[in-house]
């Protein structure tokens, strides 16, 4: 089955940039998600990435994949109070469209 | 705001009772998926469903059911409810073709079986 793993907890100051790791086992994944929660509300979608690409930036957002490794982080950069979350690693396999997420990871922004 | 919503926000109900939550997808959106988020087993898979019919199934126990209606919107029926059930739930909805793989989370409903 698929499994996703991530770190538990991150601290950064503020201006600094965030970097969260994952890394999954399935290797017919086809899309690989990051989603953020923040306190009492639901999952935001922040980006994805397609299995065949290796980067994908969107403002402030770097996603990085290493198919071989099957490895995925998610950079923050300029870190604001506001990132403080906390974000899901998901990936959906190539035979259905269920996403398989991680346990989270709780970024904690310090002044 | 995702454009799910899901009714109540909160649920608080005495084990062995029966409760329905309430899904409505993104306007256009066919396919509806639920979410169980607790503390010990994280998010995990129950169901999907695509214009009007299962698609998928993961752990999904069978004192748990669910369907979608005509108008796209899902039901979740949780029975025989247990302290263990006690979790958030979410519904995702995600269109047809071309754009499926964005999957749009609702805001939940947390459930508290006392």
């Amino acid at each position: 089955g698929e499994d996703v793993e991530q770190s538990l907890f991150l601290s950064v100051r503020e201006g600094d940039s965030s970097v969260i790791n994952c890394t999954y086992t399935d290797s017919s994944s086809t899309y690989l998600y990051w989603y953020k929660q923040e306190p009492g509300a639901g999952l935001q979608l922040l980006t994805y990435i397609f299995s065949n690409m290796d980067m994908k930036q969107d403002q402030r957002l770097t996603v990085l994949l290493n198919k071989k490794d099957k490895h995925l982080s998610l950079r923050i950069a300029d870190t604001q109070t506001g990132d403080s979350a906390i974000y899901f690693c998901a990936e959906r396999g190539s035979n259905d469209y269920k996403l398989s997420f991680g346990a989270g990871t709780t970024v904690t922004v310090r002044a | 705001d995702s454009g799910v919503t899901q009714t109540p926000k909160h649920l608080i109900t005495a084990t062995g009772q029966r409760v329905t939550l309430r899904c409505s997808p993104r306007s256009g959106d066919l396919s509806v998926y639920w979410y169980q988020q607790s503390l010990d087993q994280g998010l995990q898979f129950l169901i999907q469903y695509y214009n009007g019919e299962e698609r998928a199934k993961g752990n999904i126990l069978e004192r748990f059911s669910a369907q979608q209606f005509p108008d796209l919107h899902s039901e979740l029926n949780l029975s025989s409810l247990e302290l263990g059930d006690s979790a958030l739930y979410f519904c995702a909805s995600s269109a047809t073709s071309e754009r499926s793989y964005e999957q749009y989370f609702g805001p939940g409903t947390r459930l508290t079986v006392t």
